[in-house]
């Protein structure tokens, strides 16, 4: 089975633009979560997206959003970039909201996002 | 949220070393997992151990979710074990997990 992919890999944008970045899961797995990496905050929950409905939400402003497309498929977009937006966009998917309480997460390599 | 804490934050290895990283939660859980991030930044799946002890070649790994602690085990360290070991929980609901902040191992020859 191929694993998670997100595209782009590196993004160079400038402050105040808007930016859309991929992610396609396992087949057959139809939860997608987003994390955002920083060196200073670290690994933090983005939202969630389950049968292209957001379960879950962290606490992130507007400006970050989020869709699940009826594939599976995500996109997350950021508006009005933000220096402080620079960082690594991880994706993961699994097959959370089935019978089975088994839950684990697979990531993909990542959308590397520099702000200008 | 709950709160994960994961110790020693730094770790220098000789190669052939064994080291023992631990992950302390806030809170119950019923999911938890331990990955290694690559220096590319990828997270790779090294467990996923919600509670019991599974072991996976020079790695093992040990849940107490009564105690609400987990234990990463690496035998005969080698250098390709250098990395960043994260920690993560949460609840099927909503899947959201929760990270500690890492332990950072270096394997020196």
């Amino acid at each position: 089975k191929a694993g998670v992919t997100q595209t782009p890999r590196y993004l160079i944008k400038t402050r105040g633009q808007q930016v859309t970045l991929s992610c396609s899961p396992i087949s057959g797995h139809r939860s997608v979560s987003w994390y955002q990496q920083t060196p200073g905050q670290g690994l933090q929950f983005l939202f969630e997206y389950f049968s292209e409905t957001q379960r879950n939400k962290g606490n992130f402003p507007g400006r970050f959003s989020g869709r699940q497309f009826s594939n599976s498929r995500s996109e997350m977009n950021v508006s009005t970039l933000e220096l402080g937006d620079s960082a690594l966009y991880l994706c993961a998917s699994s097959t959370a909201g089935g019978k089975s309480s088994y839950n684990e997460q697979f990531f993909g390599p990542g959308t590397r996002l520099t702000v200008l | 949220g709950i709160q994960v804490e994961q110790s020693p934050p730094d770790l220098i290895l000789q190669e052939g070393a064994n080291s023992t990283l631990r992950c302390n939660f806030s809170d119950s859980v019923n999911n938890l997992q331990w990955f290694h991030q690559n220096p590319w930044g990828q997270l790779i799946n090294l467990f996923y151990i919600p509670s019991g002890t599974k072991q996976n070649g020079r790695l093992s790994a040990t849940t107490v979710a009564t105690e609400r602690y987990s234990l990463l085990y690496i035998s005969s360290s080698q250098t390709t074990d250098s990395g960043v070991y994260f920690c993560a929980v949460g609840w099927n609901t909503g899947n959201q997990f929760y990270f500690g902040t890492g332990t950072s191992l270096t394997v020196i020859p």
